[in-house]
């Protein structure tokens, strides 16, 4: 059964602390998603990759907040110093667009089940 | 900018009692429209696209269908199951991947 994973489900932490969230998509797909969930904004997204390059950050604080793809099979969401209004749920989604419809971008996004994040 | 509105914000019915959820939008040149269903506590779970006016889709007990302004997902014979968040996604041509969703219908079906 192919799903999205995320690492870890839960985290508390202080103000000022270092964050990693980690995901690893659905096997052979190519694009990653990361979106944030809050009561106040619903769900938005932060950042997509595409063969593991950066293709879109402009939902994401460039401050604090940073997405890498280290490998095909992960990648990373860090926030760097945390603060209260980071607390959230953060999804990681994949999707795979073939390759003869490079550039259509049309690919379902499967999301994950969330890391839930409080920041005190 | 890309727009979705969704209604109602929440919607209560008795097992049986078919409805409908609205989703409007505004978005520069529509490549899809997506409808995803999301339980407390888990990540939204991908139900339909929908791609041009006209298409309808239909999966079990919801059918969902889209006009050139707003999108329906009718629920026939709801069952209790059937309680969970539904939320709306809308992407541009021009966007790339981009999904813009909405808020979501909060759906509560009793027995």
């Amino acid at each position: 059964d192919a799903r999205v994973t995320q690492t870890p489900r839960h985290k508390v932490t202080e103000m000022g602390q270092e964050v990693t969230m980690r995901c690893q998509p659905i096997l052979g797909h190519n694009t990653v998603f990361w979106y944030r969930q809050t009561m106040m904004q619903g769900l938005e997204l932060l950042a997509y990759f595409r063969n593991r390059a950066p293709l879109d950050d402009s939902g994401m604080p460039k401050d604090r907040f940073s997405a890498e793809m280290p490998d095909a099979t992960l990648a990373t969401l860090k926030i760097q110093p945390s603060e209260p209004r980071d607390s959230a749920v953060y999804f990681c989604a994949s999707g795979l667009v073939p390759l003869h419809l490079a550039g259509v971008d049309q690919e379902t996004q499967y999301f994950g089940p969330g890391t839930r994040l409080l920041v005190l | 900018e890309d727009q979705v509105t969704q209604s109602p914000e929440a919607l209560r019915l008795q097992e049986g009692e078919s409805s409908s959820l609205n989703c409007s939008y505004t978005v520069s040149g529509l490549r899809g429209l997506f409808w995803y269903r999301q339980d407390p506590g888990k990540g939204p779970e991908f139900l339909f696209t929908l791609y041009s006016a006209g298409e309808e889709k239909e999966k079990e007990r919801l059918k969902a269908t889209l006009t050139k302004k707003e999108s329906f997902l009718h629920i026939t014979a709801p069952k209790p199951e059937d309680s969970a968040t539904y939320l709306c996604a809308v992407q541009a041509e021009t966007s790339g991947s981009r999904l813009t969703f909405g808020e979501g219908t909060q759906l509560t079906v009793n027995p």
